[in-house]
């Protein structure tokens, strides 16, 4: 069955410290890869996606993240964290094979807290 | 810029009361999408529609269900409130396959 299992439920980094938000699939057709962020009490907003191509892909707020096809994972970073990072991020896969219309799946989450 | 309007921001009922959670989108977007967010649960998809009158369950279907009679609006129906179904609910958008979806700012629905 199609998941999306993000590892750590919970992370507190330094402000300025580096970051990385781990994320691996379950999926047997070609993945469509999506990290979004909630600030508190609000939406969710994308970050950034992957379809095909390069497998770094940039975001907005200075993220990135890495496609790795051997590890089905699609993990997030950062080099320097701010404060105003800290928010619950959300890994989601996109479902396209056969039979699929498109449904978007999420992982669990992981809630980043930032100390000064 | 695409807004996603949640009618409610709070909602408190009873059980077994019929509820209905309204969502409306400004950008002709095709597909709109209920979820809801627990937490340590993530988002769990419960309906989605990919056009007006069409509609496809999600993972968590049981007990809800949708109304799409027009393009821009897509209502989540509560049949019979349960307290289980105590939850947020987040509504959202995009304009087809593989483009970003927006999302509203959720409903927390609480029933007592």
């Amino acid at each position: 069955a199609q998941s999306v299992t993000q590892p750590d439920i919970h992370i507190t980094v330094s402000e300025g410290a580096s970051l990385e938000l781990r994320c691996n699939y379950s999926y047997g057709a070609t993945p469509y890869l999506f990290w979004y962020v909630q600030s508190p009490g609000q939406g969710l907003q994308l970050l950034l996606k992957y379809f095909s191509g390069d497998t770094l892909v940039q975001g907005i707020k200075g993220f990135e993240a890495e496609f790795k096809r051997s590890q089905s994972s699609f993990n997030l970073r950062k080099p320097s964290v701010h404060w105003s990072d800290a928010a619950e991020y959300f890994c989601a896969v996109l479902l396209t094979g056969s039979g699929n219309t498109g449904k978007l799946i999420f992982g669990q989450g992981t809630t980043l807290q930032v100390k000064p | 810029d695409v807004k996603v309007t949640q009618s409610s921001r709070y909602l408190v009922k009873r059980t077994g009361e019929k509820v209905f959670l309204e969502c409306v989108q400004d950008m002709d977007h095709e597909n709109m999408f209920w979820y809801r967010q627990d937490p340590g649960l993530g988002l769990r998809l419960i309906y989605f529609s990919y056009d007006v009158k069409m509609k496809e369950k999600g993972d968590i279907p049981e007990g809800y269900s949708v109304s799409r009679e027009k393009k821009e609006r897509f209502s989540l129906i509560l049949e019979s409130a349960s307290t289980n179904q105590t939850s947020m609910y987040l509504c959202a958008s995009r304009a087809g396959v593989g483009s970003p979806l927006h999302f509203g700012n959720g409903t927390r629905l609480t029933v007592t």
